[in-house]
């Protein structure tokens, strides 16, 4: 049992170059959270989808794009790279997110993209 | 907007002394997730707590959810080198988010 996948597990970028952060999960969930964490601190919410088709801003989204064309991928695009970018990435998946959506919410982790902009 | 505060930001202890981290948020919660990450690691499930007043062990961890579900807390006997990292909080927000708490990082001194 896979759970979530993200590729690469590390990563150095020029400033100004663009890369697409890979996320995959294997449970059937629809819920899936991109986080980034900076040497720390906490997580902070990048995007997040509900759904395939369906995705949304969450605390930090400048710089970034996602799409969630399939409930088992949730890529993530970082364009035009820069410095303040450098962090660890972490993809997330959930069956819900609150008990009043479903009992189980416990959110399984990917191990982490490792970036760095110079 | 709603937020989870949690404290304190680190916790040096001697191997053996006991560790406590303490969340509080602004809104009631439906339930409170509690997660550890070890140095260099993600963030792993430890427990999930739905009912007023619920308390729940997991050996010498001992996770709390208050009466009015808006405070929690995770408390650790006896701590040993394997609990060493960063102990998070969260709970579900507006839009099917979770709201993380900053993190309790324990720290075992020499």
């Amino acid at each position: 049992n896979a759970g979530v996948t993200q590729t690469p597990k590390f990563r150095i970028l020029k400033i100004g170059q663009s890369m697409t952060l890979q996320c995959t999960q294997d449970m059937n969930h629809n819920y899936m959270y991109w986080y980034r964490q900076d040497p720390g601190m906490g997580l902070k919410l990048i995007y997040y989808s509900v759904g395939a088709g369906i995705t949304d801003k969450g605390e930090v989204p400048n710089g970034y794009n996602v799409s969630r064309s399939t409930t088992e991928d949730f890529p993530l695009r970082l364009e035009l790279a820069a410095p303040s970018q450098t962090s660890v990435y972490f993809c997330a998946s959930s069956y819900s997110p609150d008990v009043s959506v479903g009992t189980n919410t416990e959110a399984f982790f990917g191990q982490g993209t490792r970036l760095t902009v110079v | 907007g709603q937020q989870v505060m949690q404290i304190p930001q680190y916790q040096h202890v001697q191997e053996g002394e006991d560790f406590t981290t303490y969340c509080n948020s602004s809104t009631t919660l439906s339930n409170i997730q509690w997660y550890k990450q070890r140095p260099g690691g993600h963030p792993v499930f430890l427990i999930q707590l739905v009912k007023s007043g619920e308390v729940k062990k997991q050996k010498r961890l001992t996770f709390q959810f208050g009466e009015a579900k808006k405070n929690s807390s995770l408390h650790i006997t006896a701590t040993q080198t394997t609990d060493v990292g960063t102990y998070f909080c969260a709970g579900p927000g507006s839009n099917y988010q979770l709201i993380w708490g900053a993190g309790t990082k324990l720290i075992i001194k020499p």
